[in-house]
This record gives structure tokens, C-alpha cells and sequence, in this order.
């Protein structure tokens, strides 16, 4: 089975903060994805990367960025953290290819006060 | 647009009802995939549907692709408390990659 592993479950931090969040995979997935997901928005896409070093914006880059050094590595980075971060934060990955399924991590709940 | 549109937003039922959530939207995709995500876990993949007037079953659930590919939905039969959840549909955008936009989701709460 594939694994998608984020490194904290719950996660608080103050405004102003750099925050990290980590996410690893063990199935040599090309194509890895972090989501924020709010009540009543559904998941929406900060960043993909579909190759080490490579990273695309998604629809709500603002205030986030990421780092790819290694295939089975995504990490999300917020560079100033501010309230309205606060969110359920979901890594993916998946194998390149049309159609092919999204693996998920448990999510990291993060609170920025 | 590639909204997806789903409903209803909430269903909160008795164990053994039976029940229907739709996923829309005004363009034709390629192929839908549904996920559920149980509380504190991330979605997880159900099903994917490819072909116009598809239906897919999965023990109790039973999936529909529409025959113009503009919509879809997911009937359970006999609704377990295992069925709570928040259930997503998701398209792939054009451009590759891989990537989704997801609906917003019906969370079903199944009561014994």
C-alpha cells in the first residue's frame, strides 16, 4: 500500500512565524501535491511538483512555498504565517499518467494564533 | 467553468436508509473520481468512472456516470454508521500532471 506520511497531526504557531510542513511518500510517485482544505471550500491546491526541483503554482499559491531536493520529499513552507492559515493542510502524491488516483496523507491540522 | 458542484451539502440519516449524493458541473470531463474521507484521515480513492452511463459498484455503493458526462452520483444502499464520512468527487484539469479540483463535498453522518 502507498504511504503518505506528514510529519505533525496537530500543529500551533504564532503570527510572523516560518512554518514548515513535511510530507514523504514511499512509492517513488513522481507527481506529489499540498491542499489546504476549509469547511464548505473543499480541497484547494497550493503546489504540485511533478519532479525534483520542479514546482508548479496551484490555485492558492499566496503566502505558501515549497521545496522538492528529493523525489519522495514535499515540503510546504509558509514564510510569514498569518491567522487566516489557519487550515487542514493535505499532501498527495500519485504516479504520472491520465487518471491516475491521488494518495493521501492523514493531514496536519495547523493554527496559527 | 470546471466547478464542481456537489449536493446535497449535508445528509444526516438513520443505519439502514438509503440514499443518493449528485456531483455536477456545466462542462464535459474525461472521467470523475469519487474519494472518502473518514474524520482525522485524508480521502481516499472509491472509484473512478471513465465512460458515459458507466455505473460501478462497490458492495453497497453504487456509482453513475452520466451519459453526457456532465454529472454523476453515488447511491448507498442500506447506510451503515461505517458510511460517515465526507465524500468528494474530483475531475482532472486539462494541462496534465495529474492534477484535481474537487468538489466541496456532502458529509454524510449514518446514525444507529
Amino acid at each position: 500500500d502507498v504511504k503518505v506520511t506528514q510529519s505533525s497531526r496537530y500543529l500551533v504557531k504564532r503570527t510572523g512565524e516560518k512554518v514548515f510542513l513535511e510530507c514523504v511518500q514511499d512509492m517513488d510517485h513522481e507527481n506529489m501535491f499540498w491542499y489546504r482544505q476549509d469547511p464548505g471550500l473543499g480541497l484547494r491546491l497550493i503546489y504540485f511538483s511533478y519532479d525534483v526541483k520542479m514546482k508548479e503554482k496551484g490555485d492558492i499559491p499566496e503566502g505558501y512555498s515549497v521545496s522538492r531536493e528529493k523525489k519522495e520529499r514535499f515540503s510546504l513552507i509558509l514564510e510569514s504565517a498569518s491567522t487566516n492559515q489557519t487550515s487542514m493542510y493535505l499532501c498527495a502524491s500519485s504516479k504520472q499518467g491520465a487518471e491516475q488516483p491521488q494518495h493521501f496523507g492523514d493531514g496536519t491540522r495547523l493554527s496559527i494564533l | 467553468t470546471q466547478l464542481l458542484e456537489q449536493s446535497p451539502q449535508f445528509l444526516s440519516i438513520q443505519e439502514g436508509e438509503n440514499l443518493t449524493v449528485y456531483c455536477n458541473s456545466s462542462s464535459v470531463f474525461s472521467s470523475l473520481q469519487w474519494y472518502r474521507q473518514e474524520p482525522g484521515e485524508g480521502p481516499v480513492l472509491l472509484v473512478t468512472v471513465v465512460t458515459g452511463g458507466e455505473v460501478k459498484k462497490l458492495k453497497r455503493l453504487t456509482f453513475q456516470f452520466g451519459d453526457a458526462r456532465k454529472d454523476s452520483s453515488l447511491h448507498i444502499t442500506a447506510a451503515q454508521p461505517g458510511d460517515t464520512g465526507l465524500y468528494l468527487c474530483a475531475r482532472h484539469t486539462s494541462g496534465g500532471y495529474n492534477k484535481l479540483i474537487f468538489g466541496a463535498g456532502t458529509r454524510l453522518a449514518v446514525h444507529p
